[in-house]
């Protein structure tokens, strides 16, 4: 089946500072890869949608300066997280979707990464 | 706007049925989606709805009314191993939008 990977699965790291998370579907193409956000004990919230080689589409209320996505291949995208405060710890989840080797309607996902923000 | 709404918690016990409800209204309908979360993990795939009717998987069965915005996800011969939160998600264009997800509880 389709597997998406999420690097790295957890960080730590100080308030101001950046962190990059890769995303990358293994053995499928991923046409459009999406970013979420997921609060403890609340549900996943779409945070921007990016196509292979053109700009993310951001949800309203995402910082898109603070939220650096790049979706370079079909099989890797990444977002950074720019100026880190404590308030983005969050779980950040990407999902991958279509293409060759995925079915055309679901939507696979990578494990998480759990960001703490000290 | 969208509006996807589920209970927030709820629980049964092991061996029993449970069904899992979700309303939605959004601004465009392309499938509907029901994924299982274990704390920490991300969410497994577990249904895909996108004409009205009833979808049986094994132990899981997803139901869909277009016309009502309603779906629900029936769990039976439930196990320990069921305890988890349960998301429904609808396929607006591209996007998956999550509903505010379902926290089970199974009891022995």
């Amino acid at each position: 089946g389709a597997v998406v990977s999420q690097h790295p699965s957890w960080v730590i790291c100080k308030s101001g500072t950046s962190v990059k998370i890769e995303c990358r579907s293994l053995d499928f193409q991923a046409t459009t890869m999406f970013w979420y956000r997921q609060f403890p004990k609340q549900s996943l919230m779409l945070m921007a949608t990016s196509n292979e080689g053109s700009k993310a589409t951001y949800e309203q209320g995402v910082e898109k300066d603070k939220f650096l996505i790049n979706h370079a291949s079909l099989t890797l995208s990444t977002l950074t997280v720019t100026s880190a405060h404590p308030e983005d710890s969050s779980f950040y989840i990407c999902s991958a979707r279509g293409g060759a080797g995925g079915s055309s309607y679901e939507q696979y996902f990578g494990p998480g990464t759990r960001l703490t923000v000290t | 706007g969208q509006n996807i709404d589920q209970p927030t918690e709820m629980t049964a016990t092991e061996g029993a049925i449970v069904q899992i409800n979700c309303t939605y209204q959004t601004s465009g309908f392309n499938g509907l989606f029901w994924y299982q979360q274990h704390a920490g993990e991300a969410p497994t795939f577990l249904s895909y709805n996108v004409l009205d009717g009833l979808e049986e998987k094994g132990r899981f069965s997803s139901f869909l009314s277009r016309s009502k915005g309603y779906s629900y996800l029936l769990l039976k011969e439930l196990q320990m191993k069921d305890s988890a939160s349960y998301l429904c998600a609808v396929r607006e264009r591209r996007e998956l939008i999550f509903g505010t997800g379902t926290r089970l509880q199974v009891f022995p």
